[in-house]
């Protein structure tokens, strides 16, 4: 089975300051990784997505990930936050193999609090 | 478009109520999910679905049941409510393999 590991739990940062997010899986077979963001009281956003090819994925708003195979890492950063970038984020996981049991499995998150 | 519409939003249930949480798609995606959200845990899979008829049971299933009798719905059924299950769900849907998840607001469970 897969896993997830989101290394901080909380991660406080200045305005316009670098960030970088950690995510690690686990997983015997090959994934397709993803980052989520949700805001207050909504629901999960998708903020990009890593299927194949380029290990540098960019998303929305800005950020970017990049895909380690033999860290088997996949850390999201920005590098230059705004204060609507506070939110909590999410790694997730799901497997690439036939069959029809497609689903995401998820980290614990990383609140992200970005400070003026 | 919708997408993928949860009711209620909130709600308060006695130990021992019973009660069902609405999902409803109208993205016409095969695979559907729930999900709970616990503060610090991340989102646990209860339940999910790969077409109309078919359910399968997730990481924490005790105390939850689904159907799945339309490509659209996905009602979560909680039988006996607990403190325990009280959390925040999500819906969820996906068109299928390499495709990312869209998710409902969620519905605020409270058990007292």
């Amino acid at each position: 089975a897969q896993s997830v590991t989101q290394l901080d739990s909380q991660v406080p940062v200045f305005e316009e300051a670098p960030v970088e997010l950690r995510c690690n899986y686990s997983s015997s077979v090959s994934v397709y990784l993803f980052w989520y963001v949700q805001y207050p009281n909504q629901g999960l956003q998708l903020l990009l997505k890593y299927l194949s090819g380029s290990t540098l994925v960019k998303g929305i708003n800005g950020f970017e990930a990049e895909f380690n195979k033999s860290q088997t890492s996949f850390h999201l950063r920005k590098p230059s936050v705004h204060i609507s970038d506070t939110a909590e984020y999410f790694c997730a996981v799901a497997l690439i193999r036939g069959g029809s049991n497609y689903k995401l499995t998820f980290g614990k998150g990383t609140l992200l609090t970005v400070n003026p | 478009n919708a997408g993928v519409t949860q009711t209620p939003k909130f709600r308060i249930l006695k130990i021992g109520q019973s009660m069902t949480l609405q999902c409803t798609q109208d993205m016409n995606h095969n695979y559907m999910y729930w999900y709970r959200q616990d503060p610090g845990m991340g989102l646990k899979l209860i339940y999910y679905s790969v077409g109309a008829g078919i359910t399968d049971k997730g990481e924490v299933p005790n105390g939850y049941n689904v159907s799945r009798s339309t490509t659209e719905d996905f009602p979560l059924r909680l039988e006996l409510a607990a403190p325990s299950q009280t959390s925040v769900y999500f819906c969820a849907n996906t068109r299928g393999f390499g495709t990312e998840a869209f998710f409902g607001q969620g519905t605020r469970l409270t058990v007292v």
